[in-house]
């Protein structure tokens, strides 16, 4: 149980270009899910938290018209990066918290998305 | 808070040996921790959690314990096999459901 999927794994693509990446939750409701950037040899950095039905919480320094997020259901979160250049070139990974789930619970990972930007 | 820009330490282990892996945390408030496991071109996987009214807890070949003085967390792995090679973050809970993670280190498990 507590499957979260990333949609797509790899995209390779020209500067300038907009990149959609979805984040789903299989078995369960998400009313949070959350959007982290992860450089190599790094931690991962939250970047935003995303609500169910209302607008995106972003972390200092991140910009919230550069990467949008888009929560419309209890199980799909997307973020698009737009107007994407090099140094965009990340690995995004999202993760969801089981709405049903008392606190104090771990969030549930997708596999993340490699983005390169040429 | 938040470990940024910091690149990974790294620790080698014979197979068969027990692997211990630290983390410090920031925020005295904070009263609930994860270890995840993250795998090469993969999403961090769950190992083991702990609340901070408990200093220590067990799982399969796995220990994690948390001393609040000095916040420190710690991941024991007993008998530590080639497939525990990954790299390790340490979480902890900030606000509601949002965590903020450590640098992370690499284990890697010489056969």
């Amino acid at each position: 149980g507590a499957v979260v999927s990333q949609h797509p794994s790899r995209v390779i693509c020209k500067s300038g270009t907009s990149v959609k990446i979805e984040c789903r939750s299989l078995d369960f409701q998400a009313t949070t899910m959350f959007w982290y950037r992860q450089f190599p040899k790094q931690s991962l950095m939250l970047m935003a938290t995303s609500n169910e039905g209302s607008k995106a919480t972003y972390e200092q320094g991140v910009e919230k018209d550069k990467f949008l997020i888009n929560h419309a259901s209890l199980t799909l979160s997307t973020l698009t990066v737009t107007s994407a250049h090099p140094e965009d070139s990340s690995f995004y990974i999202c993760s969801a918290h089981n709405a049903g789930s008392t606190s104090n619970q771990p969030q549930h990972f997708g596999d993340g998305t490699r983005l390169s930007i040429l | 808070g938040e470990s940024v820009g910091l690149h990974l330490p790294t620790l080698s282990v014979q197979e068969g040996d027990n692997s211990i892996i630290n983390c410090a945390y920031s925020n005295s408030a904070s009263d609930y921790f994860i270890w995840y496991k993250q795998e090469s071109g993969k999403g961090p996987q769950f190992i083991i959690d702990i609340r901070s009214n408990m200093d220590k807890r067990q799982g399969q070949r796995v220990t994690v314990l948390l001393n609040k003085t000095v916040k420190h967390l710690s991941l024991q792995i007993a008998a530590t096999q080639p497939g525990d090679s990954a790299v390790y973050f340490c979480a902890e809970k900030i606000t509601g459901n949002q965590f903020y993670f450590g640098t992370g280190t690499s284990l890697t498990v010489i056969p």
